[in-house]
């Protein structure tokens, strides 16, 4: 069985500036891939960043990266220059490689001041 | 445009009243998925598919149907709705298991009254 955690139900974090989004799993699985969703008060779910556990280097899509610790069970979020936008539910996510289940973190609440 | 469409988006109803949920996606993706979404839990997977009349259980199937005649659609039937099945409902479709990101419906707000 897979289990995600996340810790820290919300965050605030100042207008332009890095925050960081803990997340770690248990897993027995090999090889699994983990992933990271956003939930902005609309309520849609929008796909940030996948990391494979095989991947040699962390993944990064544009202000989104990922600080995966393999040893340490982490996958970390970091969203850098933070914006108004950003503002929202962080969730992370796992799966298997070649599994069909998915399973998600509690999520994180992230809210940007100006 | 790419998308997964779900209906209704809102939904009040009464315990026993059989409902059904619809979900179809336009992507030709062989994945399908439904998850529940309760305050302080995150998402947990209901059921999924793995392709047209393949489909399993995920980590919480009680009270819930689904079936897979074809590609596109992938419908949550609740037989006998009950007051703890209220909840916002997420359909999700994806190229395929694993890696594959998934996309996701708008949502459906279920009250069971």
């Amino acid at each position: 069985a897979q289990k995600i955690t996340q810790t820290q139900p919300g965050m605030f974090v100042q207008e332009k500036e890095a925050v960081t989004l803990d997340c770690t799993y248990d897993t027995s699985d090999q090889s699994y891939g983990l992933f990271w969703y956003k939930q902005p008060s609309s309520g849609e779910m929008i796909f940030l960043i996948y990391q494979g556990s095989y991947d040699e280097q962390n993944a990064t899509e544009g202000r989104y990266s990922l600080n995966f610790q393999k040893a340490r069970k982490s996958a970390n979020l970091v969203i850098s220059a933070s914006q108004l936008g950003d503002s929202a539910m962080y969730f992370c996510a796992m799966t298997g490689i070649n599994d069909y289940k998915l399973s998600f973190g509690a999520g994180t609440t992230v809210t940007v001041r100006a | 445009e790419a998308q997964v469409t779900q209906n209704p988006r809102y939904l009040i109803t009464v315990t026993g009243k059989k409902l059904t949920v619809t979900c179809s996606q336009n992507m030709n993706h062989e994945y399908m998925s439904w998850y529940r979404q309760d305050p302080g839990l995150g998402l947990r997977q209901i059921y999924y598919s793995m392709n047209v009349e393949v489909t399993d259980k995920g980590d919480v199937p009680e009270g819930y149907k689904v079936s897979r005649k074809e590609k596109r659609n992938f419908p949550l039937i609740l037989e006998s709705p009950s007051p703890n099945q209220t909840s916002l409902y997420f359909c999700a479709s994806a190229r395929g298991g694993g890696a594959y990101e998934q996309y996701f419906g708008p949502g459906t707000r279920l009250t069971v009254t």
